[in-house]
C-alpha cells in the first residue's frame, strides 16, 4: 500500500527566503503526483501535477521536481511572500486506470511578513 | 464557470439521521470523486465515478452511498449517520485528455470544491 510522507509538519520562514518542501512516496510505480495547496477552511487547489515520464514542472515562483527511483518530489518556492501561507499536500496517482489518489498530510506553510 | 460546487457548507446531524450531500461541476469532466479529511489522517477518498452511472468504492465506503445520475452531479448519501462520520467532505472532479503527442491518454489534476463540515452528534 502506498504510503505518502511529508516533512515538516509546519515550518516557518520569514518572506522573501526561498523554501522547499519535501514529500516521498513508498511505491516507486506510480502514474503522476500532484502538489495542493489548502487555505484554512477552504478545499484543495491543484499546483502542478507531474506526470511519471517528468522530471519537474514549474509554474511562476513555483517549481515541482520528481525522483521516482528515489521515491521523493520537492516544491520549490521562490521569493516566499505572506500570501504563500497555507497547507501544501502532495498526492500520488497509481496508474492510468486508478483514481485513487494518495495523500500526505501536508507541511502548513506560515510565511512571516 | 462554477467550478466544482458542494452543497450544503455546514450541516450538523444527530445519530441515525440520514443525509445527501450534492456535488455539482460545470466543467463536463467525466471523473468525480468525494473525499473525507479528518485531524491527523489526511484525505481519503469514499467513493468514486468514471461516468453517469457508474460509481465505485475508494479506501473508506461502509456507511456511504453514491449516485451519479447525471454527467454533472454526484451525491453522497448517508443512510444512519454516525458520529464517526463527523468530518469535511471534499468533491473533486477531473477528465482525460490526449498526451501532446497523441499516442496516449493522460489523467488531469483533480479540481476540488469547497467543502462541507459536517457534525454527528
Amino acid at each position: 500500500k502506498q504510503e505518502v510522507t511529508q516533512i515538516p509538519a509546519a515550518l516557518s520562514v520569514p518572506e522573501g527566503e526561498n523554501l522547499v518542501l519535501n514529500c516521498s512516496f513508498t511505491d516507486s510505480a506510480i502514474y503522476n503526483l500532484q502538489w495542493f495547496r489548502q487555505d484554512p477552511g477552504k478545499g484543495l487547489t491543484s499546483l502542478l501535477l507531474i506526470q511519471s515520464s517528468q522530471r519537474e514542472q514549474t509554474s511562476g515562483r513555483l517549481n515541482a521536481s520528481l525522483d521516482k527511483s528515489s521515491g521523493r518530489s520537492t516544491l520549490y518556492i521562490a521569493a516566499s511572500q505572506p500570501g504563500d501561507s497555507a497547507t501544501y499536500l502532495c498526492a500520488t496517482s497509481p496508474g492510468a486506470g486508478s483514481y485513487q489518489l494518495t495523500f500526505g498530510k501536508g507541511t502548513k506553510l506560515s510565511v512571516i511578513p | 464557470n462554477a467550478g466544482v460546487t458542494q452543497t450544503p457548507k455546514f450541516r450538523v446531524l444527530k445519530t441515525g439521521q440520514s443525509m445527501t450531500l450534492l456535488c455539482a461541476q460545470d466543467m463536463n469532466h467525466e471523473y468525480m470523486y468525494w473525499y473525507r479529511q479528518d485531524p491527523g489522517m489526511g484525505l481519503r477518498l469514499i467513493h468514486y465515478s468514471v461516468g453517469e452511472g457508474t460509481t465505485a468504492k475508494g479506501e473508506v465506503p461502509d456507511g456511504y452511498n453514491v449516485s451519479r445520475l447525471k454527467k454533472q452531479n454526484f451525491l453522497l448519501g448517508l443512510e444512519s449517520a454516525a458520529p464517526s462520520q463527523t468530518s469535511v467532505y471534499f468533491c473533486a472532479s477531473s477528465f482525460l485528455s490526449w498526451s501532446a503527442g497523441g499516442r496516449d491518454k493522460r489523467q488531469s489534476e483533480q479540481f476540488f470544491g469547497p467543502g462541507t463540515r459536517l457534525t454527528v452528534l
